[in-house]
């Protein structure tokens, strides 16, 4: 079955750090590409970043808002993701998925999602 | 950034209803368009990829249609597991941006 589990999240100070993380498994974790896409509380959705595969050297790309705070690497053998957050802001609270990156632009699937609270 | 605007931001239903949700591009972004579902509490789930093809194991009752800057989802007998918020998404350009849901609620 094809999974991926999101953890790490909870709540920080803003300009405090978190790292989340993303277990997979069912699927061929090397091969794919992967994202970060968050969700404010009653809001829609925000792709954050994404990694691509060893074929593209591990190349990350960010949204503005987190360019240069946030940080996305993988461990390939141990089918994991992570999500390095720095210099949090109270903005940057919201539920954070993981999700497969298709080349062509879609996600799917989509792990659980993990709250990260932004607050004094 | 291309912006994504969904109309209407809340549908009331009923059970076997037939229902639409229209999602319109900024720009021109070809067939580049995903649907997605979202229930209460779980994470999106793709439905339509390429404006008009059916993820695996997605009931034949959703359907997507447009191209360029104009798109639809259909649901053409709503069951209740279908109550949820749909979100649009483009695949054309970086960064990748989504819609900002339509509610679809039990009447």
């Amino acid at each position: 079955e094809v999974q991926l589990v999101d953890s790490g999240g909870g709540l920080v100070k803003p300009g405090g750090s978190l790292r989340l993380s993303c277990a997979a498994s069912g699927f061929k974790f090397t091969n794919v590409w992967m994202s970060w896409v968050r969700q404010a509380p009653g809001k829609g959705l925000e792709w954050v970043g994404r990694i691509k595969s060893r074929f593209e050297g591990w190349t990350t790309e960010y949204a503005a808002p987190v360019n240069g705070r946030f940080t996305i690497s993988r461990d390939d053998p141990k089918e994991m993701m992570y999500l390095q957050m720095d210099s949090l802001k109270t903005e940057d609270t919201g539920i954070y998925y993981c999700t497969v990156d298709y080349q062509d632009g879609w996600f799917d699937p989509w792990g659980q999602g993990t709250l990260v609270t932004v607050s004094s | 950034d291309i912006q994504m605007t969904q109309s209407p931001s809340y549908v009331s239903a009923s059970v076997g209803d037939r229902v639409t949700i229209a999602c319109r591009a900024s720009q021109d972004i070809g067939g580049w368009l995903a649907w997605y579902q979202q229930r209460p509490g779980k994470a999106p789930k793709l439905l339509i990829y390429s404006a008009i093809n059916l993820q695996y194991g997605v009931p034949s009752r959703f359907s997507g249609s447009g191209s360029g800057t104009d798109f639809t989802l259909t649901i053409s007998s709503l069951q209740p597991e279908d109550f949820a918020t749909y979100f649009c998404q483009q695949a054309n350009t970086f960064p990748r941006t989504f819609g900002q849901g339509t509610k679809v609620e039990i009447k």
